[in-house]
């Protein structure tokens, strides 16, 4: 079965700094591979999903993430974060007929 | 509004009891999923459901029981058999036609 890592468990920046998470899945093939967030009392959030074609996928408030199929990474990305972007991050792979899910990171931007 | 209704948000058990977690969702989607979450853990997946009438074990299901006898319902019961039931409790719904799942606000359960 699939598995997924996170090994940035909690990641501290400033405004305007860039940001880097990584994740990792344990195996190959065709995967469908998921970034979610989740702010501070609100719900799980959908921010990008890979599928197919271009290796890297835009998602909302400005988040990216590359796919890397020879490193089986699928690192999120943001070149300039903001206060707001203070939340849990969760990477998910599909395997099968349901979502495997990261440990998450917990990003706090301070201003 | 379409989406998944999570109820109670928070709920206190005494330790022994069993207690039922309601998900309830309008967006008609076959597929219905209960994860837990625990700090540093991510999300762990209990049971899921890809049709009415019929679920499937996740990774820990040990001490959780589901149904699914509705295709809008699936309500998840922690046993006295589960024995760390305090947590928060994710249910999710997805459609083959979209992306990703949807996510109800969660049940944070904590037993004492």
């Amino acid at each position: 079965a699939q598995s997924v890592s996170q090994h940035n468990h909690h990641v501290i920046l400033s405004e305007a700094a860039s940001l880097e998470l990584g994740c990792n899945y344990s195996y190959g093939g065709t995967v469908n591979l998921f970034w979610y967030v989740q702010y501070p009392g609100q719900h799980l959030q959908l921010l990008l999903k890979y599928f197919s074609g271009d290796p890297l996928v835009k998602g909302i408030k400005g988040f990216e993430a590359e796919f890397i199929k020879s490193k089986f990474s699928f690192n999120l990305r943001k070149p300039s974060v903001q206060w707001s972007d203070t939340a849990e991050y969760f990477c998910a792979v599909k395997d099968t007929d349901k979502l495997i899910f990261g440990t998450g990171t917990r990003l706090q931007v301070f201003p | 509004d379409g989406g998944i209704t999570q109820s109670p948000k928070y709920l206190f058990r005494k330790e022994g009891q069993n207690v039922t977690l309601s998900c309830e969702q309008n967006l008609n989607h076959d597929a219905m999923y209960w994860y837990r979450q625990d700090p540093g853990q991510g999300l762990r997946l209990i049971y899921y459901s890809q049709i009415v009438n019929d679920f499937q074990k996740g990774d820990i299901a040990e001490g959780y029981s589901v149904s699914r006898e509705k295709k809008e319902s699936f309500p998840l019961t922690v046993t006295s058999a589960q024995k760390n039931p305090t947590a928060f409790y994710l249910c999710a719904s997805s459609s083959p036609f979209l992306p990703g799942y949807t996510f109800g606000s969660g049940t944070r359960l904590t037993v004492v």
